[in-house]
């Protein structure tokens, strides 16, 4: 089967950097994609991977590793609005998305 | 601005009654997506259309039907909801079902309360 894991949730404080995992194992790669979603919204992209490597946009990085069934999305200087699921999806041969259930992430002051 | 919009925002129906929910969308993609979302889960897909070919989850219930009529609406009915129905349901669409950085934009959902 199709497989999407993260952590259930994070807990980090404002200012600082957090890391969020995600492991696949999915029928064929096609990409790997991160959103965001504040809660009783609805998810909003965040960045795309489909080469290895770390790709970089503002305060949100999302690093690759296809031979690993690897990603992370790395958060700088957390801001109390960073608050929020953080759904990771890979795109798999039928270029079909497979979803992961989330990582829920709490900032403290 | 561009965007997909989804009526109702909140919709409560009886449990056994019938509710259509409905999307727009202003982009001009070709496809669009029905997800169901309970709390703290995987957004689950339903159906798609590209264009106006329907695809059909395989563990989608018969009870969820959907219709596009052109390439801005696209509704979900469902038939008979349950309690099990209740649920976030999101929309989405993307320009096309493959390649590149072919990202899925989502409306702001609709959240179904069955009584």
């Amino acid at each position: 089967g199709q497989n999407i894991d993260q952590p259930t949730e994070m807990t980090a404080t404002e200012g600082a950097i957090v890391q969020i995992n995600c492991t696949y194992q999915t029928s064929g790669f096609n990409g790997l994609f991160w959103y965001q979603q504040h809660a009783g919204e609805a998810p909003t992209f965040l960045s795309y991977n489909v080469l290895d490597g770390l790709e970089e946009k503002g305060r949100f990085s999302s690093f690759l590793s296809r031979s690993k069934g690897y990603s992370y999305l790395l958060l700088k200087e957390l801001q109390m609005k960073d608050s929020a699921s953080y759904l990771c999806a890979v795109r798999d041969s039928n270029y079909q998305l497979i979803w992961g259930a989330g990582t829920k992430l709490i900032i403290k002051p | 601005d561009a965007m997909v919009i989804q009526n109702p925002r909140y919709q409560v129906t009886q449990f056994g009654k019938p509710v259509t929910l409905s999307c727009s969308q202003t982009l001009n993609h070709n496809v669009m997506y029905w997800y169901q979302q309970k709390s703290s889960q995987a957004p689950k897909l339903l159906f798609h259309y590209y264009d106006k070919d329907f695809n059909n989850e395989a563990d989608t219930p018969d009870n969820f039907q959907s219709r596009r009529p052109n390439t801005s609406f696209c509704f979900l009915d469902i038939r008979s909801p349950g309690l099990g129905d209740a649920a976030m349901y999101l929309c989405a669409t993307s320009p096309e079902a493959a390649g590149g950085t072919d990202t899925q934009y989502f409306g702001p959902g609709t959240r179904l309360t069955v009584l």
